[in-house]
């Protein structure tokens, strides 16, 4: 099946690292992605990463793939309270549409 | 910026009636997708059309329809609509058939009232 799951909240501190966890369930996925929406806004391309990788790194950003766990992660270094947002998983799979999970509302406390 | 607009940003209506919304992908983009977010079923993609020719369908209503013209602009129609169909809609575009990273429209915000 297709399903992509994320817990719904992370708070953190200003200046600490953040770390968003993401499962997907379609092993056959090439490219995973990691979306960002701020209120009322659309949706922000942060980062993806091709499916045959373990890591990439960009700028604050790093996101790591266990493809046999089918976990995905997204790790921002320095938060800052300009982060804040609901942070989106999601999957590539057959026929291109994109599968997402339900966000997680990260919140930045100064 | 993504470079995807979309028009319009919002949109009023009642129940019963019909919308067109309206998507220009980035330029050179040969891909559209549509997709709906509301608060019980998240983000669900609808519709996906590559050319003008469609290419996959979601969970799309049956009083829903999309088209991609010519000159690669899509627009989705929503009919007979209902309060349930309340949502932001979003558009987004990539350049290649699937997959490619899709770039996604500022959004409709569509109040069925």
């Amino acid at each position: 099946g297709e399903d992509v799951e994320q817990s719904l909240f992370l708070s953190v501190r200003e200046g600490d690292s953040s770390v968003i966890n993401c499962t997907y369930t379609d092993s056959s996925s090439t490219y995973l992605y990691w979306y960002k929406q701020e209120p009322g806004a659309g949706l922000q391309l942060l980062t993806y990463i091709f499916s045959n990788m373990d890591m990439k790194q960009d700028q604050r950003l790093t996101v790591l793939l266990n493809k046999k766990d089918k976990h995905l992660s997204l790790r921002i270094a320095d938060t800052q309270t300009g982060d804040s947002a609901i942070y989106f998983c999601a999957e590539s799979i057959k026929g291109g549409k994109l599968i997402f999970g339900q966000g997680t509302e990260l919140s930045v406390k100064p | 910026d993504s470079g995807v607009t979309q028009t319009p940003k919002h949109l009023i209506t009642a129940t019963g009636q019909r919308v067109t919304l309206r998507c220009s992908p980035r330029s050179g983009d040969l891909s559209v997708y549509w997709y709906q977010q509301s608060l019980d079923q998240g983000l669900q993609f609808l519709i996906h059309y590559y050319n003008g020719e469609e290419r996959a369908k979601g969970n799309i209503l049956e009083r829903f329809s999309a088209q991609q013209f010519p000159d690669l602009h899509s627009e989705l129609n929503l009919s007979s609509l209902e309060l349930g169909d309340s949502a932001l809609y979003f558009c987004a575009s990539s350049a290649r058939t699937p997959p490619e990273t899709q770039y996604f429209g500022p959004g409709t915000r569509l109040l069925v009232l």
